[in-house]
């Protein structure tokens, strides 16, 4: 499993666009990129996956460069309730098989 | 509604004293998962398990125990707890597509432990 590396914290504020970005040197040929959001006492939840280039959805965009070595999640005007950790994971289901790492996460704090 | 269920929600136990979380998904998922999340540490994964009867273990095994007898259940077992095993669990269940990508886990709401 490819390790990922994301900024600890971030601080934004309502109205604002966010990027957070993690870092995936060892990725391989066959990875996917994975965001998920995870509140306060709560399981994560999936926000969006991608391969290369960009993908978008109603929530979020996530922007993958050509190296592939680091990837993007882009969360449009966000606001207090976009306050999370935001998890990047890197794997592929059919070579990892269900083993999984999440890593530490970035808390995103969005302030009025 | 398509979930994962954990129970209890809650529990405070004792040293030495063997305890079960439960873990039950509706969705005829393939792929189920444990992990624990404890301050400053995020989620680590202590077992999977890739269909009935079969499972292996995550980054942080020692201390637990998972058996797999049917699709939609896989339960945590603490034969004997300690401290250091108070945390917040969480268990999560994943489908196996015949698609490439990496799958999505579904989670469940967690189980807080404390072992006094």
């Amino acid at each position: 499993l490819a390790k990922t590396t994301q900024p600890i914290s971030m601080d934004s504020y309502e109205g604002q666009e966010v990027n957070i970005t993690c870092s995936h040197n060892n990725i391989a040929t066959n990875d996917y990129i994975t965001w998920y959001q995870q509140f306060p006492s709560q399981g994560p939840r999936f926000i969006i996956q991608g391969y290369k280039t960009k993908v978008t959805n109603e929530v979020a965009s996530l922007f993958i460069p050509a190296d592939r070595k680091s990837s993007t999640l882009s969360l449009p005007r966000v606001s207090l309730s976009d306050t999370a950790v935001y998890y990047c994971l890197v794997g592929a289901y059919n070579t990892n098989a269900g083993k999984s790492t999440f890593g530490d996460g970035t808390t995103l704090t969005v302030k009025p | 509604e398509a979930q994962v269920t954990q129970n209890p929600r809650y529990l405070i136990t004792v040293t030495g004293k063997k305890l079960t979380v439960t873990c039950s998904q509706n969705m005829n998922h393939e792929y189920m998962s444990w992990y624990r999340q404890d301050p400053g540490l995020g989620l680590r994964q202590i077992y999977y398990s890739m269909n009935v009867e079969v499972t292996d273990k995550g980054d942080v095994p020692e201390g637990y125990k998972v058996s797999r007898k049917e699709k939609r259940n896989f339960p945590l077992i603490l034969e004997s707890p300690s401290p250091n095993q108070t945390s917040l669990y969480f268990c999560a269940s994943s489908s196996l597509s015949t698609r490439d990508g990496q799958e999505t886990q579904y989670f469940g709401p967690g189980t807080r432990l404390l072992v006094l």
